[in-house]
Order: C-alpha cells, then structure tokens, then sequence
C-alpha cells in the first residue's frame, strides 16, 4: 500500500471554529510532514515527525497545532484561523533516510477555506 | 529565500514534442527530487538524483543535475495530454527537508 490518505477532502470554518485535519499512511514510513500550499505556489514545509516527535517547525503560527498519536497518523489541529490560512493542506511521509532526504509520498491534500 | 527558481513558469507544447523545464537552486544539496501535481491534487514524485550523479532516465524522462551552476533539468519525450500538469524541483536539505522551486506549468495541446 502506497497510499498516504487524507481526511477531510474539503473543510469549510468559521474564524472561531476548532478543527482537524488527518492524514494517515500504512508504508512503515518514519516520517511524516505538513505542507501548505496557496494558489500556484509551492508546497512550504510546516511541520515533520520522525519517530513520532516533532523534529521541525517552520515557525507556524500557533494557531495550528499538530500531533502524531502513532507511526500511521498525523493530525492538524486548527484553532482560531484567518482568512489568509484558506490554502490546500498536505500531508507527506516517507523513509527517515539518515542524512539524506528520502522520497515523500503526498496525500490528495485537504482544501480549507476559513471564513 | 531558500526556494529555488524554475524556468519557465509556463510552458505550452503540441503533444508528441519535448518538453525542458530547469531548476536553479542557492544552497547545498544531498539530492534533487521532481515531482507532479495535477490541478489541485497531491504531488506524485517522479524522479530523483543524487548530488553525486550527472544524469538520469526514467521512461521517457531525463533529468541533469550540475552542481557547481546549482541546476537541474527535466526532459520529457514525446510529451502526452496526460502530462498536463505542473511541475516542480525540490532540493534535500538536510534529513527530511525538502525545499520547493516555484514550479513550471506545463500545457500539451492536443
């Protein structure tokens, strides 16, 4: 199974609103990664966990908060966005590589807009 | 910045021509990845070189890496409709830390 799933597909929120986002991968991945991605940009790495703790954090806003519960799942929590947040979210995972950057394996992506 | 430029942003082509897109990148690397991503969609990954290669196949695609200009190419052969999509380099950075170019869209006109 190379199949790295994401849930919701799309995710409509209010700035007050609480949500979440989950991605979920069964490849025996180590690592698995946030990325956000505006309109005809590129993706830019939020967050990564290797072996379950969070090992990067490209200084995001507070106001997303993620969590790895086991090796298979990612989640993002969402709090208090703004308007600017609406992007398309990714989740990634892949081999831990040693020092090298191994291929990442990308979910179809959550699209989010916050009203 | 760290992100790397891609060239051209945009590129249209009849099918069954070439298609080159480049990549230009600032920082050292441990290997160069391409990747697709169709309208809206997760990124499928294509390809990838190692900072010691100067040139690899994979079907009917054709990357180069030159590390002492900082950039790679991607080739594709007698490019399809299905090649529709837009495509974008990314640079290893350390363990785990991909760096993305800005990304060429590619149109094949039937």
């Amino acid at each position: 199974d190379t199949e790295v799933t994401q849930t919701p597909k799309h995710l409509v929120m209010g700035m007050t609103n609480k949500k979440s986002l989950k991605c979920e991968q069964h490849m025996g991945h180590r690592a698995m990664y946030w990325y956000k991605q505006k309109a005809k940009k590129p993706p830019e790495l939020m967050f990564v966990y290797s072996y379950e703790k969070l090992s990067i954090n490209e200084s995001v806003p507070s106001r997303f908060s993620p969590e790895c519960p086991n090796s298979s799942l990612l989640n993002l929590h969402l709090h208090a966005l703004q308007p600017e947040d609406s992007a398309l979210y990714l989740c990634a995972s892949s081999g831990t590589g040693g020092l090298r950057t191994d291929t990442q394996y990308f979910g179809p992506g959550t699209r989010l807009t916050v009203l | 910045s760290q992100q790397g430029e891609e060239d051209p942003q945009a590129l249209s082509i009849q099918e069954g021509e070439n298609a080159t897109m480049n990549c230009s990148y600032k920082t050292s690397i441990n290997n160069l990845q391409w990747y697709r991503q169709n309208s809206g969609r997760g990124l499928v990954h294509l390809i990838l070189i190692r900072s010691n290669e100067r040139e690899k196949h994979s079907g009917r695609l054709r990357v180069t890496l030159d590390t002492s200009k900082k950039s790679s190419s991607l080739l594709i052969t007698a490019s399809r409709a299905a090649d529709t999509a837009s495509y974008f380099c990314a640079t290893g950075q350390g363990a785990q830390k991909l760096v993305f170019g800005q990304g060429t869209r590619l149109t094949i006109n039937p």
